[in-house]
């Protein structure tokens, strides 16, 4: 059974950084390509960015370009999201989801997901 | 960015119903449109895939179609289980998601 389990949320100032992880079970990690997608309090969803099978490219939205960075580690079977120069406008569940295969951009799985607040 | 526009924000229905609603790309997508289900305090699961393609492990009473650029989600006999928000994407290019249609 897949199982995305994402940590590292909590309080952040304006201005700080976040790292957050994401642990996959359940499926051959390194055979998907995974995504990051976030959502506002009472609000939709935003797709961050995504990192192919081996790492060797990512792409991410113009929303958070230059800010962000996704990572993986296979031999760990985890995710990555580094987050600089956060807003308030950051302050969301932060999801983890992988991409179905054969069908990029679709996301057949996803993490409860880790909220991100940032404030003063 | 291509936007994703639903139809409509809410609406009201009850067990048993045939619940319809709609998503519209702002251009061309072809059929990379899925479809989620959100229910309050928890992750989105994916229901149709391209289109019209049911996700395995989803109920067969949701069915999606498209028409040119716009996209339906239909619930066949709604079930207690099934009030929650749908979302749209469109996975044409840099996904995009409809702000959601709620069912209650």
């Amino acid at each position: 059974q897949v199982h995305l389990v994402e940590s590292g949320g909590g309080l952040v100032k304006p201005g700080g950084s976040l790292r957050l992880s994401c642990a996959a079970s359940g499926f051959t990690f390194s055979d998907y390509f995974m995504s990051w997608i976030r959502q506002a309090p009472g609000k939709g969803l935003e797709w961050i960015g995504y990192i192919t099978k081996t790492g060797s490219s990512k792409n991410y939205a113009d929303s958070v370009k230059g800010r962000v960075t996704i990572s993986r580690d296979n031999s760990k079977n985890s995710l990555y999201l580094e987050m600089n120069n956060l807003g308030v406008e950051d302050t969301a569940v932060y999801y983890c989801a992988r991409e179905r295969s054969g069908s990029y951009s679709t996301f057949d799985s996803w993490g409860q997901g880790t909220l991100v607040t940032v404030s003063s | 960015d291509i936007q994703m526009t639903q139809s409509p924000d809410s609406l009201s229905a009850s067990v048993g119903d045939r619940v319809t609603m709609t998503c519209r790309a702002s251009q061309s997508i072809s059929d990379f449109l899925n479809w989620y289900q959100q229910k309050p305090g928890k992750a989105p699961k994916l229901l149709i895939h391209t289109a019209s393609s049911l996700q395995s492990g989803a109920p067969s009473r949701f069915t999606g179609n498209v028409s040119g650029t716009d996209f339906t989600l239909t619930i066949n006999g709604l079930q207690p289980e099934d009030f929650a928000i749908y979302y749209c994407q469109q996975s044409y290019s840099t996904p995009t998601f409809g702000q959601g249609t709620k069912v209650e």
